[in-house]
């Protein structure tokens, strides 16, 4: 049985470029979050997806934006890069919207 | 909004010892309170985690303590080993309507387990 999976694993992008994020859910869940995790800080909450809708949103920029498909995978979409946007950005699944979170390995993005 | 210190920010310990993080939040309602372990380059793994109707929750030589009253809870790691050596998170989730479904973490902790 597969874990959280993200693609892809390294991604350098340059400021001002769009980006887009991907993780698919362990077997089983259907909730999904999304986290920026900044160098040797703790994850901060992006956005949770659960039945194809946003349930909850931290505080990040419009520039952010997600997405959830009828499979339970989803996409995390960044605009308009920053060098602040620079991180390892983790997706976590649960198998509902209050139990559990499993983390994958996650996306380090680096923008130049 | 809720906030969570963890204390201390590094820990070194000589292997066979305790090692104990604390972590206080601020929110009362706040009902779920997992621990996570982060290896350099590698996901937070969840490795423990308790409810607020619990007081205690013990895996091997994990446990977690949650003080409710006092709104602190520990993670303590007995006959510690050097692959114990890693960033700790301790989080919280629950509450309120603003903090109902994200986990919020500490800043962490780096445990150093010298053999």
């Amino acid at each position: 049985d597969a874990g959280v999976t993200q693609s892809p694993t390294h991604l350098i992008k340059t400021r001002g470029q769009q980006v887009t994020l991907r993780c698919s859910p362990k077997s089983g869940h259907d909730t999904v979050s999304w986290y920026q995790q900044a160098l040797g800080q703790g994850p901060q909450f992006i956005f949770q997806y659960y039945e194809e809708e946003e349930r909850q949103r931290g505080n990040f920029p419009d520039r952010f934006s997600g997405h959830q498909f009828p499979n339970y995978s989803s996409e995390l979409n960044v605009n308009a890069l920053l060098l602040g946007d620079s991180a390892l950005y983790l997706c976590a699944s649960s198998p509902s919207l209050k139990t559990e979170a499993f983390f994958g390995q996650g996306t380090r993005l680096t923008v130049v | 909004g809720e906030n969570v210190e963890q204390h201390p920010s590094t820990l070194s310990v000589q292997e066979g010892d305790s090692a104990v993080i604390k972590c206080t939040y601020s929110d009362s309602a706040s009902n779920y309170f997992p621990w996570y372990k982060q290896e350099l380059g590698k996901r937070p793994q969840l490795i423990i985690d308790i409810r607020s109707n619990v007081g205690e929750k013990k895996d091997q030589r994990i446990a977690v303590t949650l003080n409710k009253t006092a709104k602190h809870f520990s993670l303590h790691i007995t006959e510690t080993q050097p692959e114990d050596s890693a960033v700790y998170f301790c989080a919280v989730r629950g509450g309120w309507m603003d903090s109902s479904y994200k986990l919020i973490f500490g800043s962490g902790t780096r445990l150093l387990v010298r053999p």
